[in-house]
């Protein structure tokens, strides 16, 4: 397994659009979280999955952001109409809740709305 | 709700020196873990070191090492003989026992040669 793999790593989009990023964890984690991260802080939780249910949705989410994880293993997190202020990256991460408990993350998702 | 504070949003330290990031966190919680997170720039989070809350043993990994005050809720980071290749931001992590993480604000370390 060659870790968390995010896709697309680059996403340009016009404000409006809808747009979807798919998330890969390693494979035997259960867990998958979601987080946002704007240039020079720190990540910004989401949400977060155990198995294919949704566990926490953050408050400060609008309800433009949905997020799924269908039969508990890839994720995916769609943003409805975009805005200029939902430019930002976009990280997944996954971690099992045997052994370590630390997550491991991907290499994110770099959002530009124009 | 707990919250995890890093009060240095920069520093620097010359190449082979020691620096030390702070960290505080806000917790009721009694059973949790603490994490310190790399990011270098324009490349993934990768874990630096972890250290469990039960455990009184403070963390090392190479040059890496933490002082944990449970009592204090202070979580530090000692980088010992720096290297160039430390050059990164660094975050502070908090998660509860089968709970999300929860990050600070970053301190980004700079390396001078």
């Amino acid at each position: 397994d060659t870790g968390v793999s995010q896709n697309p790593r680059h996403k340009i989009t016009k404000r409006g659009q809808n747009v979807t990023f798919r998330c890969d964890p390693i494979s035997e984690h259960n867990r998958l979280y979601w987080y946002r991260q704007t240039l020079g802080q720190g990540p910004e939780f989401l949400t977060y999955f155990q198995n294919e249910a949704q566990l926490e949705k953050s408050r400060l989410l609008s309800d433009r952001f949905s997020a799924e994880r269908p039969k508990g293993s890839f994720s995916t997190l769609e943003i409805q109409r975009t805005e200029q202020g939902d430019s930002a990256m976009y990280l997944c991460a996954s971690s099992s809740d045997r052994g370590p408990t630390e997550a491991f993350f991907g290499q994110g998702t770099r959002l530009t709305v124009v | 709700a707990q919250t995890v504070t890093q009060s240095q949003p920069e520093m620097s330290v010359q190449e082979a020196e020691t620096v030390t990031l702070s960290c505080t966190y806000d917790t009721s919680e009694s059973d949790y873990y603490l994490f310190w997170y790399k990011q270098p720039p324009s490349r993934q989070m990768i874990l630096v070191i972890r250290q469990e809350a039960y455990k009184q043993q403070n963390a090392t990994e190479n040059r890496f090492s933490v002082n944990f005050q449970k009592a204090a809720k202070s979580f530090s980071l000692k980088i010992s003989d720096s290297q160039l290749g430390d050059a990164a931001m660094y975050f502070c992590a908090y998660r509860r026992s089968g709970d999300k993480i929860i990050f600070g604000k970053g301190t980004r370390l700079h390396i001078l040669p």
